[in-house]
């Protein structure tokens, strides 16, 4: 049981490139999250997806983009990257919206912006 | 908009006593969940315990626990004899968990409390 996959765990990118973090989870989940912790703080919501074809924005959502085309895969995209994107990013999936089942995570990604 | 708020950046204890940490949280809600993380070095997000806001009686999990104080927003997490593997970073976060459902499971996260377990 795989539970939540990310890739890659570490990147490096320049300034004003692109790229795509991947998210697939295999416990046939409805509720999907991106989340980005930057140095000492806690995690900040990116975006979220409520079921495939449907997302929405969390609290800090500008600079990125994602898709949910399948239950399974949540990709998270960055367009022309900057140095303020540094973190560690998370993908985290849920059974439902209810803080009774909880959250399972993804091991993270950690990208440098230079 | 809710805010979780954690006081205390670092945090330093021997093996096998007790350390309490600190979380205050602000909302106008009155049915929600409370939850307290452990990020080790590793970096794995692990759930360690669970409060559900209309329940009176503070949650366990073996040796953490939890002081839940509904009317003064705070909800301190306790570890007692504590161990080498529970250094950690520790987050205190909230969930929505109102009867529409619209709250989508999103959590808001504190700023973290690094611990260390000292030999």
């Amino acid at each position: 049981n795989a539970g939540v996959t990310q890739t890659p765990k570490f990147r490096i990118l320049k300034i004003g490139q692109s790229m795509t973090l991947q998210c697939a989870q295999d416990m046939n989940h409805n509720y999907m999250y991106w989340y980005r912790q930057d140095p000492g703080m806690g995690l900040k919501l990116i975006y979220y997806s409520v079921g495939a074809g449907i997302t929405d924005k969390g609290e800090v959502p500008n600079g990125y983009n994602v898709s949910r085309s399948t239950t399974e895969d949540f990709p998270l995209r960055l367009e022309l990257a900057a140095p303020s994107q540094t973190s560690v990013y998370f993908c985290a999936s849920s059974i439902s919206g209810r803080g009774l089942y909880g959250y399972t995570f993804g091991s993270g990604t950690r990208l440098t912006v230079v | 908009a809710q805010t979780v708020t954690q006081s205390q950046p670092e945090m330093s204890v021997q093996e096998a006593e007790t350390v309490t940490l600190s979380c205050t949280y602000d909302t106008s809600e009155n049915n929600y969940y409370l939850f307290w993380y452990k990020q080790p070095p590793s970096r794995q997000m692990i759930l360690v315990i669970r409060q559900e806001a209309y329940k009176q009686q503070n949650a366990t999990e073996n040796r953490f626990s939890v002081n839940f104080q509904k009317a003064a927003k705070s909800f301190s997490l306790k570890i007692s004899d504590s161990q080498l593997g529970d250094t950690a970073m520790y987050f205190c976060a909230f969930m929505n968990s109102n009867a529409g459902g619209t709250s989508y499971g999103k959590l808001t996260f504190g700023q973290g409390t690094i611990l260390t377990v000292h030999p």
